[in-house]
């Protein structure tokens, strides 16, 4: 597609269920990040995937919350038990690999998912 | 550890007249740094972004930010604002990670309302 695409747009679970939300990045973007905006807040870095470089998992906020990327393309972010405090939007972002003396680009974003933990 | 820092939570201007929102960064070398606005229900979008060079870079709707490395800042301006400017204003840093990967830090974010 054109952009990145974020499914579902929006979820609604109840507390202690498993979740899983997809991100299709841009086709190309070896790049891809996961971020979390909470009401009011700002956006709080979660998973930040490279080609094929050990991803970066140093925002992720507990052992409950983990992510995939398949083949460098689909990434899937998964939160086990979930609970009141994990309800957010769950945005994705995807660029060309930048950086360390590769041309600046930028990150393009998805709609973002609305996760509501009832 | 690297930061950014929107002090700014809310600001209101008048339409017509003039923005400035504050950006400030802790980080001991030159980061890469973006400025995106979130309109209401919109995802995010890149107004500008600087890297090296010229330190006032031009953005798109008649965005602007200036690098000023003596006070660690990338201030977001615009003469004239428009009712269309309102949303939620981020300012971002780009940054080598711990794991040798790059990795876009953002700020809280400044919510931009207008008034006519």
């Amino acid at each position: 597609g054109a952009g990145v695409s974020q499914s579902p747009s929006n979820k609604v679970t109840e507390k202690g269920k498993d979740v899983e939300l997809r991100c299709d990045p841009i086709s190309g973007h070896t790049a891809l990040y996961w971020y979390r905006q909470s009401l009011g807040q700002g956006l709080e870095f979660l998973i930040y995937f490279q080609g094929n470089s050990a991803p970066d998992k140093s925002g992720l906020p507990s052992d409950r919350f983990s992510a995939e990327r398949t083949g460098g393309s689909v990434s899937t972010l998964t939160i086990q038990r979930t609970q009141q405090e994990d309800s957010a939007v769950y945005l994705c972002a995807s660029s060309l690999a930048w950086g360390q003396g590769i041309n600046l680009t930028e990150a393009f974003f998805g709609q973002g998912t609305r996760l509501t933990v009832v | 550890a690297q930061s950014v820092t929107q002090p700014d939570i809310h600001i209101t201007v008048s339409e017509g007249a003039s923005l400035e929102l504050r950006c400030n960064y802790s980080y001991g070398a030159t980061p890469y740094l973006f400025w995106y606005v979130q309109s209401p229900g919109q995802g995010l979008q890149l107004l500008l972004k600087y890297f090296s060079g010229d330190t006032l870079v031009q953005g798109i709707k008649g965005f602007e930010a200036e690098f000023k490395r003596s006070q660690s800042s990338f201030n977001l301006r615009k003469p004239s604002v428009h009712w269309s400017d309102a949303a939620e204003y981020f300012c971002a840093v780009g940054l080598i990670s711990n794991f040798g990967n790059e990795k876009l830090t953002f700020g809280t974010g400044t919510r931009l309302t207008i008034i006519p």
